[in-house]
């Protein structure tokens, strides 16, 4: 597609779920990024990956979030026993490689119950 | 840490009046400095950026010039309009090894009346 492709759009679950959500960055984008931003806050890094290999997780809150890229195309974020404090809306961007220009999608709203 | 620290808001401007939007960072480095704008119920835009010290970036009307000696990135733009309502980050990414993470300041909202 023509832009960064976040799904779903809004994902409203249970304390103690799991939740996936996916990322399909701009074709022939290298470097793929996650972010996350709370209420009334910036965006704030959590993972970037270079091709299939995250580069660096040092953003990651815990051990309950995990961040695949198996292809080198689309992403998924992975969270285990959701918490509330894990309500935010989740970004995901993409550029042709390190340091180029980031290009944003809509994110998903995530809401734990 | 590295970080942006901008004006908060919100700002409520009329139509064709003038804008600025402060954004100051920590003096660690070599940033790159960005604006990024969030329209009502679109993802983030990149609106400008600057790579180094004294240069201005421009888009849509806006600039903001990279000031070392203050060590700021203010947003300025001379006659808003409705349409640019939205909320405004300053962001930084840093040079070396980290050159892919941006740091992004708290955000402001800009209201514009007609």
């Amino acid at each position: 597609g023509a832009g960064v492709s976040q799904t779903p759009s809004n994902k409203v679950t249970e304390k103690g779920k799991y939740v996936e959500l996916r990322c399909d960055p701009i074709s022939g984008h290298t470097a793929l990024y996650w972010y996350r931003q709370s209420l009334g806050q910036g965006p704030e890094f959590l993972i970037y990956f270079q091709g299939t290999g995250a580069a660096d997780d040092s953003g990651l809150p815990n051990d309950r979030f995990f961040a695949v890229r198996p292809e080198g195309s689309v992403s998924t974020l992975k969270i285990q026993r959701t918490e509330r404090g894990d309500s935010a809306v989740y970004l995901c961007a993409s550029s042709p490689g390190p340091g180029g220009t980031q290009h944003f999608g809509d994110g998903t709203r995530l809401s734990i119950l | 840490g590295d970080s942006v620290t901008q004006m908060e808001g919100p700002v409520t401007l009329s139509e064709e009046a003038f804008l600025t939007i402060n954004c100051t960072y920590t003096a660690t480095g070599y940033p790159s400095l960005f604006w990024y704008v969030q329209y009502p119920g679109e993802g983030l835009q990149l609106l400008l950026k600057a790579t180094k010290a004294d240069d201005k970036g421009s888009n849509k009307g806006f600039e903001a010039t990279y000031r070392k000696e203050t060590t700021s990135f203010h947003l300025e733009k001379g006659s808003v309009q409705v349409s640019d309502s939205a909320v405004y980050f300053c962001a930084r990414i840093d040079s070396g090894g980290s050159n892919y993470k941006l740091t992004f300041g708290k955000g402001t909202l800009l209201t514009v009346n007609p």
